[in-house]
């Protein structure tokens, strides 16, 4: 399973753009790039998967480059009920389930 | 999306006891579950992957003796930790996975916090 590295923290101001950046530098032809979030005593909670390039829905939207080595969530006009943990994670699809391994995840403060 | 609940969600329980935790998928039949530790301020840890019908594949360093896992259905898996000790409180979270296209989506339960004293 590839590893991940994620900035431990960041900070922003209610109403700005944030961007998390994870590389994942020895990603494999078969895997994909999940994002997860997660609140105090919740379980985490699905955002954003992705294959390359870019995808979006209706929360967030993940931009992926050609070499797939890192991958980019991009959260707009966050507010302060963002502030939580967010796990970047890289997996594959195993043909009933991917075993799913969590890197230390990005603790991202939302202020006034 | 997919369902997955836990149960309790919260239980306190006293040194040497035995708590058992559920982990049910509502809507779909998960075939494999996945259950995490994570203490405070730290991220999930896999425990062990939960197979219906057949025996559970712990990670390294995870007793299988002490926390038992059964899958004895689509929709239900259970951890129970043996004669709990201070040291093994802490959240644990489980997880079941389904198929979406090419690749799988895990979802996850609500996590139970077990505190033992």
């Amino acid at each position: 399973l590839a590893k991940t590295t994620q900035p431990i923290s960041m900070d922003s101001y209610e109403g700005q753009e944030v961007n998390i950046t994870c590389s994942h530098n020895n990603i494999a032809t078969n895997d994909y790039i999940t994002w997860y979030q997660q609140f105090p005593s919740q379980g985490p909670r699905f955002i954003i998967q992705g294959y390359k390039t870019k995808v979006t829905n209706e929360v967030a939207s993940l931009f992926i480059p050609a070499d797939r080595k890192s991958s980019t969530l991009s959260l707009p006009r966050v507010s302060l009920s963002d502030t939580a943990v967010y796990y970047c994670l890289v997996g594959y699809y195993t043909g009933t389930a991917s075993k799913l391994t969590f890197g230390t995840g990005t603790r991202l403060q939302v202020t006034l | 999306g997919a369902v997955v609940s836990q149960h309790p969600s919260r239980v306190i329980c006293k040194s040497g006891t035995s708590v058992k935790i559920e982990c049910r998928s509502l809507d779909f039949q998960a075939t494999t579950m996945f259950w995490y530790r994570q203490f405070p301020k730290q991220s999930l840890m896999l425990m062990a992957t939960s197979n219906e019908g057949s025996k559970a594949t712990y990670e390294q360093g995870v007793e299988k003796d002490k926390f038992l896992i059964n899958h004895a259905s689509l929709t239900l898996s259970t951890l129970t930790v043996t004669s709990a000790h201070p040291e093994d409180s802490s959240f644990y979270i489980c997880s079941a996975s389904t198929p979406v296209g090419m690749n799988t989506e895990a979802f996850f339960g609500q996590g139970t916090r077990l505190t033992v004293v």
